[in-house]
């Protein structure tokens, strides 16, 4: 049991280039989020998925797209990376939205735009 | 709006030196309250979910207690395996949505 996944760890891009963040979790979880933490930000909401085939947008959704590709796995694209975009991601996952549960948060992935 | 306020933003402890951290919410209606344990380089690890006003939960030298506005981690005889930031976060009624704090970076000096 692995838990949420992420990859990749670390990235680097030059401004305007593309990518995707991938995430999967194996705990049969409905919901699943993207995060970005920034210091002294605290951990900001980009886009959550409450459950398969639906995603919202959260706090700060501008310049990211995700796709919900099925239970497991959620995927967060860069299309054209700006330096403020600069920041650590993070993936969690929760047990269905209409109750209380915590999340399980992945490793996350250290990305810098140049 | 929403919000979550953790105080202080940095904390220096000795070893045994028993403390307290502040989490002060507003939210238009608790449906739970987190509170999550950050490594540097990691994740987020959860600790504990509150759900209502007086409810306490424990895990080894950690106390989690919950009022209508605030929620206290209590940290007791301290080690220096319990330096972290310690993160806070609620859920609204209503909403899959949950709201951090930007959390106490705490350092346990042996």
């Amino acid at each position: 049991n692995a838990g949420v996944t992420q990859t990749p760890k670390f990235q680097v891009l030059k401004t305007g280039q593309s990518m995707t963040l991938q995430c999967a979790q194996d705990m049969n979880h409905n919901s699943m989020y993207w995060y970005r933490q920034d210091p002294g930000m605290g951990l900001r909401l980009i886009y959550y998925s409450a459950s398969e085939g639906t995603t919202d947008k959260g706090e700060v959704p501008n310049g990211y797209n995700v796709s919900r590709l099925n239970k497991r796995e959620f995927s967060l694209r860069l299309e054209s990376a700006a330096p403020s975009q600069t920041s650590v991601y993070f993936c969690a996952s929760s047990k269905p939205g209409t109750s209380v549960y915590e999340q399980y948060f992945g490793p996350g992935t250290r990305l810098t735009v140049t | 709006e929403d919000q979550v306020t953790q105080s202080p933003e940095a904390l220096r402890l000795q070893e045994g030196e028993s403390s307290s951290l502040n989490c002060s919410y507003t939210v238009s209606g608790l449906r739970g309250l987190f509170w999550y344990r950050q490594d540097p380089g990691k994740g987020p690890e959860f600790l504990f979910t509150l759900y209502s006003a007086g409810e306490e939960k424990e895990k080894e030298r950690l106390k989690a207690t919950l009022t209508k506005k605030e929620s206290f981690l209590h940290i007791t005889a301290p080690k220096p395996e319990d330096s972290a930031t310690y993160l806070c976060a609620v859920q609204a009624e209503g909403t899959y949505k949950y709201i951090f704090g930007t959390g106490t970076r705490l350092k346990v000096l042996a």
